[in-house]
């Protein structure tokens, strides 16, 4: 199974900061890489997929990379609706995993 | 608008059974492959299922937590999506979302999910 880690866990930054997470593959994924957004409640909302690319509606602040088998979402300027728990997904091999999570809160 | 709409959930004991069951609307249902996801509470995300379409013999695929005590099926003719979940363990109880996992339309991609419905395993 290919394992997907992330970091940090936990973030504390404030409104109109710039945001990184990173999320590392244990083999290659082919770009296969998405990234969502969840808060308190709710199901996970799609903003990245294949690695880079904005899912529609998703505003552009949010913009995804990959080195490799690292890959990157950032937030260039984090707004109050930003606050939440941010998860990679590899959807290249099954079984499909998840990172274990990264929670952004306010400083 | 498409809707994914779960039922089933509610309390069961440690080897116990439940089916989960998800209603859809909105699509053409009989096209899309459809996937279990879940999420244990105050945890992360976890994939459990996929079931293809009739073009790919509803193959299935499954998490190794739950493979050969789950099993993910599927009715077109009333666009609905079953979980049967055998089995059970106090580490099955989570959340379960009815998902459309970043599914390939034309030039867009769509992903659903639905709100989920709550699986408790306890004695």
């Amino acid at each position: 199974d290919i394992q997907m880690t992330q970091s940090p866990s936990t973030l504390s930054a404030s409104v109109g900061d710039r945001v990184t997470i990173t999320c590392r593959a244990s083999q290659s994924i082919n770009s296969r890489l998405a990234w969502y957004q969840q808060k308190p409640g709710k199901a996970p909302e799609l903003l990245i997929y294949k690695a880079s690319r904005l899912q529609t509606g998703v505003p552009s602040s949010f913009s995804g990379s990959e080195s490799g088998t690292e890959f990157t979402l950032t937030i260039s300027s984090l707004q109050p609706d930003d606050f939440a728990t941010y998860y990679c997904l590899q959807y290249y091999n099954y079984p499909f995993t998840f990172g274990p999570g990264t929670k952004v809160d306010i400083k | 608008e498409v809707q994914l709409v779960e039922s089933g959930g509610g309390l069961v004991q440690p080897g116990g059974s439940l089916r989960l069951s998800c209603a859809a609307s909105g699509f053409t249902f009989s096209d899309y492959y459809m996937d279990w996801a879940r999420q244990a509470p105050g945890k992360g995300l976890e994939w459990v299922a996929r079931i293809r379409n009739k073009v790919n013999s509803y193959t299935t695929e499954y998490a190794a937590s739950v493979k050969g005590r789950f099993t993910i099926s599927r009715d077109d003719s009333k666009s609905s999506l079953y979980l049967q979940m055998n089995s059970l363990k106090t580490e099955d109880t989570a959340v379960y979302f009815c998902v459309i996992l970043i599914k390939v339309l034309g030039s867009d991609i769509v992903d659903y999910w639905g709100q989920g419905t709550l699986v408790t395993v306890s004695s």
